[in-house]
């Protein structure tokens, strides 16, 4: 199995550009996750989804939008790219009501 | 607010010198605990789950315990290969899909 996996490893964007970043899993797993880990931050959680075509925000959702058209599937979009949006981002997946297994992330730079 | 905070920020031990790392938490109502190991550049990597008040488990070098408010990773006789950043996260929904995480503690064992 290769687990989750992420593209692109780097991205540079420039202010007001959109792009989208790739997340699949192949374990199965309902539940698929977004993070953004930020210097000094904890994990935050931007979206969520427990199945194909159910999606819910999680704690810092603005500027992003997601969807979850298959099982393995669950990509990130950005629309209009802000520097605040310079950040690590973290793919995540589970079984319902179990530890979560993470991507090798995807580190981004808007400038 | 649900809340998790992870000390020391930093620690740094020589090998063979065994400590503890704390991650204390304020959520209505306690469903778990899980511990992650990060190394660099790295996506964070599942070690443990707790579940309940007084519940252990062990891998290793390393032992996870917990209370009603804190969980404690302990280190014995660590080793360089133990270096890295060790997150702790609590979810705060029934289905564990948002979970919240501390901003983890880097530690570096020298030879």
């Amino acid at each position: 199995n290769a687990g989750v996996t992420q593209t692109p490893k780097f991205r540079i964007l420039k202010i007001g550009q959109s792009m989208t970043l790739q997340c699949a899993q192949d374990m199965n797993h309902n539940y698929m996750y977004w993070y953004r880990q930020d210097p000094g931050m904890g994990l935050k959680l931007i979206y969520y989804s427990v199945g194909a075509g159910i999606t819910d925000k999680g704690e810092v959702p603005n500027g992003y939008n997601v969807s979850r058209s298959t099982t393995e599937d669950f990509p990130l979009r950005l629309e209009l790219a802000a520097p605040s949006q310079t950040s690590v981002y973290f793919c995540a997946s589970s079984l319902p009501g179990e530890e979560q297994y993470f991507g090798p992330g995807t580190r981004l730079t808007v400038t | 607010e649900d809340q998790v905070t992870q000390s020391p920020e930093a620690l740094r031990l020589q090998e063979g010198e065994s400590s503890s790392l704390n991650c204390s938490y304020t959520v209505s109502g306690l469903r778990g605990l899980f511990w992650y190991r990060q190394d660099p550049g790295k996506g964070p990597e599942f070690l443990f789950t707790l579940y309940s008040a007084g519940e252990e488990k062990e891998k290793e070098r390393l032992k996870a315990t917990l209370t009603k408010k804190e969980s404690f990773l302990h280190i014995t006789a660590p080793k360089p290969e133990d270096s890295a950043t060790y997150l702790c996260a609590v979810p705060v929904n029934t289905g564990f899909q948002k979970l919240v995480f501390g901003t983890g503690t880097r530690l570096l064992v020298s030879p």
